[in-house]
């Protein structure tokens, strides 16, 4: 059984370019978490979703962010016209319950650069 | 609102020594904790939780932790420190209906030879 993937490992972006981040989920596991963490900092939740709904997304910021689960394929994390400020590793965790007695198990994140 | 305070962004110990971590929580309703690890460069592994069984948690690699709601605490213990052991530690507590994690600052562990 797989584990959480994620990719790209790496992206490097110039500013006011998109970013668009992936994330599958474990097999099974209908709940994906997006977090964010920027250097020296701790990891900030972003958005929770549920296939095809977003369940919570008071971590995401105002504008440019936005962030999908489709029936079928991978989570996407969409980051328009990335900032120098964009710049972070943002992990991606997915649960077969989102309860909160429930382990989340996390991908190996995906680092951009935005330069 | 929920919060996690680790006391501590940088421990050193010597190999073979106590390794201790403090957590401190923040939560109007039983808690769910959790012990995260992040080697360099890797996404984050669980060590353990607390899920309102038994206040003593095992976890994995040798480490525990004990819940103490009189002290608000999840402190991480190991009794004797491994070079391997040298990561990141994050402590977080987490939503009830949702799940969503609420991290610590971390606390990066360095040990010395």
């Amino acid at each position: 059984n797989a584990g959480v993937m994620q990719n790209p490992r790496h992206l490097v972006r110039r500013r006011g370019q998109e970013a668009r981040l992936r994330c599958s989920p474990m097999k099974g596991h209908s709940h994906v978490y997006w977090y964010r963490q920027l250097p020296e900092e701790g990891l900030k939740f972003m958005v929770y979703l549920q296939k095809e709904n977003i369940i919570d997304e008071s971590g995401m910021p105002k504008e440019r962010f936005s962030a999908e689960f489709p029936k079928e394929g991978p989570s996407i994390l969409r980051i328009q016209q990335v900032v120098r400020g964009d710049s972070a590793a943002y992990f991606c965790a997915s649960s077969p319950l989102g309860k909160g007695n429930t382990e989340a198990f996390f991908g190996q994140g995906t680092r951009l650069t935005v330069v | 609102a929920q919060s996690v305070t680790q006391l501590g962004s940088h421990v050193s110990v010597s190999e073979g020594a106590l390794v201790l971590l403090r957590c401190n929580y923040s939560s109007s309703v039983p808690p769910y904790l959790f012990w995260y690890v992040q080697y360099p460069n890797q996404g984050l592994q669980l060590l353990l939780k607390y899920t309102s069984a038994a206040t003593l948690v095992k976890g994995i690699n040798g480490f525990e932790a004990e819940f103490k709601k009189s002290e608000t605490s999840f402190h991480l213990t190991k009794p004797s420190a491994h070079m391997s052991d040298a990561a990141e530690y994050f402590c977080a507590v987490s939503d009830r209906d949702t799940g969503k994690l609420i991290f610590g600052q971390g606390t990066t562990l360095q040990v010395k030879p």
